[in-house]
């Protein structure tokens, strides 16, 4: 079975820093890597995904993420950050297989961003 | 856009009550996904379905059951409900096999007390 760890419960980050989120994933087959924004009280939205191809993957809001498969990684980078970036931050994996796209998600990382 | 709908978005329910949560997937998409998220964690796959019939199974209770219908919406049945059944509920849906990252819907907080 997969699983995905995410190493920093919290980060804290100044406006305008640049910031990186970890996440590292574990499976014995091929894996699909996603990460999800969750602000308070609202459902989870898609940064990015990464399926196949190339390794560094842009997102939406300004986030990229690389793809690393050889020390099963895929940490979340933003060059610059914003107040309105605060929020949990999840990094989540899928195995394709004939029943569909089940996720798993990672414990999340809570990224505080302040003045 | 349209987006996956959840009703209700607040449910409270007392011990050993039946709640049903409903989501209405994005249309024309196929495909739909239950997750629990409690207080603090990371959201649980529950169960999805494909074209009306169960894809996948994760860790969802004996006491919940779910189904999809013709219009493609979905219900989650929970009965006998437990304090420790209080969490967030997301729906999500997708394209199956065409759409590997999906969006959830807003989700439902159940609250038992």
């Amino acid at each position: 079975a997969q699983s995905v760890t995410q190493l920093d419960s919290q980060v804290p980050v100044f406006e305008e820093a640049p910031v990186e989120l970890r996440c590292n994933y574990s499976s014995s087959v091929s894996v699909y890597l996603f990460w999800y924004v969750q602000y308070p009280n609202q459902g989870l939205q898609l940064l990015l995904k990464y399926l196949s191809g190339s390794t560094l993957v842009k997102g939406i809001n300004g986030f990229e993420a690389e793809f690393n498969k050889s020390q099963t990684s895929f940490h979340l980078r933003k060059p610059s950050v914003h107040i309105s970036d605060t929020a949990e931050y999840f990094c989540a994996v899928s195995v394709p297989t004939g029943g569909g796209n089940k996720l798993t998600f990672g414990t999340g990382t809570q990224l505080k961003v302040e003045l | 856009a349209a987006g996956v709908i959840q009703s209700p978005r607040h449910l409270i329910k007392e011990k050993r009550e039946t709640a049903t949560l409903k989501c209405y997937p994005i249309p024309r998409h196929d495909t739909v996904y239950w997750y629990q998220q409690g207080p603090g964690q990371d959201p649980q796959f529950l169960i999805s379905f494909y074209e009306k019939m169960q894809s996948d199974k994760g860790s969802i209770p004996d006491r919940f059951s779910a189904q999809q219908f013709s219009d493609y919406h979905s219900e989650l049945n929970m009965s006998s409900l437990e304090l420790g059944d209080s969490a967030l509920y997301f729906c999500a849906s997708s394209l199956f096999k065409r759409d590997y990252g999906y969006t959830f819907g807003s989700g439902t907080r159940l609250t038992v007390v």
